[in-house]
């Protein structure tokens, strides 16, 4: 079965920090992998998209790495603010509908 | 932000009635999803769409059924609603299913509440 695995479940960092969220996933014939940000009582936002050829991604302190011989990604954001505090749902599309990880709760305490 | 709009965006109903809720899109996508959000589980599909007409089942599909009819509008329909379908669900959208390149955009969300 084609499953998403995100941890920690929960992490919580002091401003300024820089830090590191994980994914696994079962199967390595993907097409890309997304990182989405989503605050509390709202919609996802799409951070970055990996496609299966790159290695990384890049938009201002978020990094995104893919690896798909291991089947992981990392997002990392650095200098972290408390404006950074959401979940972050990593998802891996195999087929046209994507794959979601339970997410990542992100708290960065000022 | 894609042109994706849900309605209702919040809904209360009571056990055994049916509700439909409805995705709009003005992007001219081919791919329209549902997913529902639920703690503990997070985002699932329910049924996707690759075309006029042409659906097809996901992980949770068992009391939901779907149509579409045009491009943009996707609808989710619970024939006949249960406490279990209480839930937060998400429309998106895609412009291709297989391509690499490809992102998929979501809507703003559908709290329904099952009473």
């Amino acid at each position: 079965k084609q499953e998403v695995t995100q941890i920690p479940a929960a992490l919580s960092v002091p401003e300024g920090e820089n830090l590191v969220l994980n994914c696994s996933f079962t199967d390595s014939a993907i097409y890309n992998l997304q990182w989405f940000r989503q605050d509390p009582g709202k919609g996802l936002t799409s951070l970055l998209l990996i496609q299966s050829s790159q290695r990384e991604q890049t938009s201002g302190r978020l990094n995104a790495s893919l690896d798909k011989s291991s089947g992981r990604s990392t997002l990392y954001i650095a200098a972290s603010q408390p404006g950074d505090s959401a979940t972050y749902l990593c998802a891996v599309r195999w087929s046209a509908p994507l794959v979601f990880g339970k997410g990542t709760r992100l708290s960065v305490i000022a | 932000d894609a042109g994706i709009t849900q309605s209702p965006r919040h809904k209360v109903t009571e056990t055994g009635t049916p509700v439909t809720l409805r995705c709009h899109q003005t992007e001219n996508h081919r791919y329209m999803y549902w997913y529902r959000q639920d703690p503990g589980h997070g985002l699932r599909l329910i049924h996707y769409s690759y075309g006029v007409k042409d659906t097809d089942k996901g992980e949770v599909s068992d009391g939901y059924s779907v149509s579409r009819s045009k491009t943009e509008d996707f609808l989710l329909t619970l024939e006949s609603a249960t406490s279990s379908q209480t839930s937060v669900y998400f429309c998106a959208i895609s412009l291709a299913g297989g391509s690499s390149t490809d992102t998929q955009y979501f809507g703003p969300g559908t709290r329904l509440t099952v009473l």
